[in-house]
């Protein structure tokens, strides 16, 4: 199976703050790449697919890069509404698994 | 829009068995894969199964191999997973996700609500 290593496992930063969450793939997953955020008691909603593409709807602020083993998930400028934990899942082989999620809270 | 909505959770006693449905609307139903994924009371994501878009390709994780099976009914649009021989540690919210468009068997990106699991005696 991939191991998926996300890190930080949590982070606090202030409103307006740039926020940088990195995952790294135990092998190479090409861009078979998602982050999902999830806010407390609700199901996870997809952020960007495919390492870094923006999922319609989501804010601009969202965005994501990276290829083969090491990806990095960026909030530009953090909002309120941003708090969550966030993960990321690779879908280039069977079984999907996920990183250990980063906790994302305000200052 | 896509609208995933599960059902059939519950408490249920350690080596009994339980089914939970994922009704589907919004989009054509019967040319995606489906995925069932759970997440235990303060853990992380699991995946746990995947079905293709006919029914005929199924895979799971091996946590829940040979206790769970992932069947679908395209003229219902819905989505079902029977779990038996359930243990403490199934205990979860399960959520059903949209997969990929026909053989794109991987992908994930709308899931439901989910529903609450409980193994306890």
């Amino acid at each position: 199976d991939i191991q998926m290593t996300q890190s930080p496992s949590s982070l606090s930063a202030s409103v307006g703050d740039r926020v940088t969450i990195t995952c790294q793939a135990s092998q190479d997953i090409s861009n078979y790449l998602n982050w999902y955020q999830q806010r407390p008691g609700k199901a996870p909603k997809l952020v960007i697919y495919d390492a870094s593409y923006l999922e319609t709807g989501v804010p601009s602020r969202f965005s994501g890069s990276g290829s083969g083993t090491d990806f990095t998930f960026t909030i530009s400028s953090l909002q309120p509404e941003d708090i969550a934990t966030y993960y990321c899942q690779q879908y280039n082989t069977l079984p999907l698994t996920f990183g250990g999620g980063t906790k994302v809270e305000i200052k | 829009q896509v609208q995933l909505v599960e059902s059939g959770g519950g408490v249920v006693q350690p080596g009994r068995s339980l089914r939970l449905s994922c009704a589907a609307s919004g989009f054509t139903f019967s040319s995606y894969a489906m995925h069932w994924v759970r997440q235990a009371p303060g853990k992380g994501l699991e995946w746990v199964a995947v079905i293709s878009y006919d029914g005929t390709n199924k895979y799971f994780a091996d946590s829940v191999k040979g206790r769970f099976t992932i069947s679908r009914d395209n003229s219902k649009n819905t989505l079902y997973l029977q779990m038996s021989s359930l243990r403490a540690e199934d205990t979860a919210v399960y959520y059903c996700a949209k997969g990929g468009w026909f053989g794109d068997i991987n992908r994930s990106d709308y899931w439901g609500q989910g529903t609450l699991v409980t193994v306890s005696s």
